[in-house]
């Protein structure tokens, strides 16, 4: 099975602040990643696909990069409502699709 | 607007099935496939499985292979997910999520059920 790295496992930023969250595959799975955030009592929602397109409805904020085995999620300038956990999920290699551990993102 | 809705929270015993549906509205069922995700408390997601609309085919997570079953039901819109000899580890929210692979899954999750609580318990 491929294993995702995520981290940092938990951060805590200011609002406007740039966020920075890595995922790391291990194996190449192209631009097969995608980036979902989960607040508290709700589902996941999906916010970048393939790696780096941005889901219909999403704000620009944020964005994503990166092929083969490192993959960057960013969101520009930190909101109050960004507050969640964000994680990657590959699909490269069924089964499984695989998800990262999570990234805990707190306001400081 | 598409819809996933699912059905009430469970509690079952050690070595019990439970069936959990998934209503989709809004969209062509057929058009999609439908991924299975669970969360145990406090930990993260862990993909179950994926079922095409289209044609029924099926790809499951390996661990759960001979306990889980996904099917549809394409006159009512409904994704059911099957999961037997139910064990304490088995407690979670376990979402339905639409999935835009119809024909080879599992890709993205585009849209996704409110969650069902399944609880194991003596």
């Amino acid at each position: 099975d491929i294993q995702m790295t995520q981290s940092p496992s938990s951060l805590s930023a200011s609002v406007g602040d740039r966020v920075t969250i890595t995922c790391q595959a291990s194996q190449d799975i192209s631009n097969y990643l995608n980036w979902y955030q989960q607040k508290p009592g709700k589902a996941p929602k999906l916010l970048i696909y393939d790696a780096s397109n941005l889901e219909t409805g999403v704000p620009s904020r944020f964005s994503g990069s990166g092929s083969g085995t490192d993959f960057t999620f960013t969101i520009s300038s930190l909101q109050p409502e960004d507050i969640a956990t964000y994680y990657c999920q590959q699909y490269d290699n069924l089964p499984p699709c695989t998800f990262g551990q999570g990234t805990k993102l707190e306001i400081k | 607007q598409v819809q996933l809705v699912q059905s009430g929270a469970e509690v079952k015993k050690p070595g019990a099935s439970v069936k959990v549906s998934c209503k989709a509205s809004g969209y062509t069922f057929t058009s999609y496939g439908i991924s299975w995700v669970r969360q145990a408390p406090g930990q993260g997601l862990e993909w179950m499985g994926w079922i095409s609309a289209y044609n029924g085919n099926t790809n499951y997570a390996q661990k759960l292979q001979g306990r889980v079953t996904m099917t549809t039901d394409t006159s009512t819109s409904t994704a059911y997910m099957e999961l037997r000899s139910l064990r304490s580890d088995d407690t979670a929210v376990y979402y339905c999520a639409r999935d835009v692979a119809a024909i080879v899954g599992a890709t993205r999750f585009d849209y996704w059920g409110q969650g069902t609580l399944v609880t194991v318990s003596s």
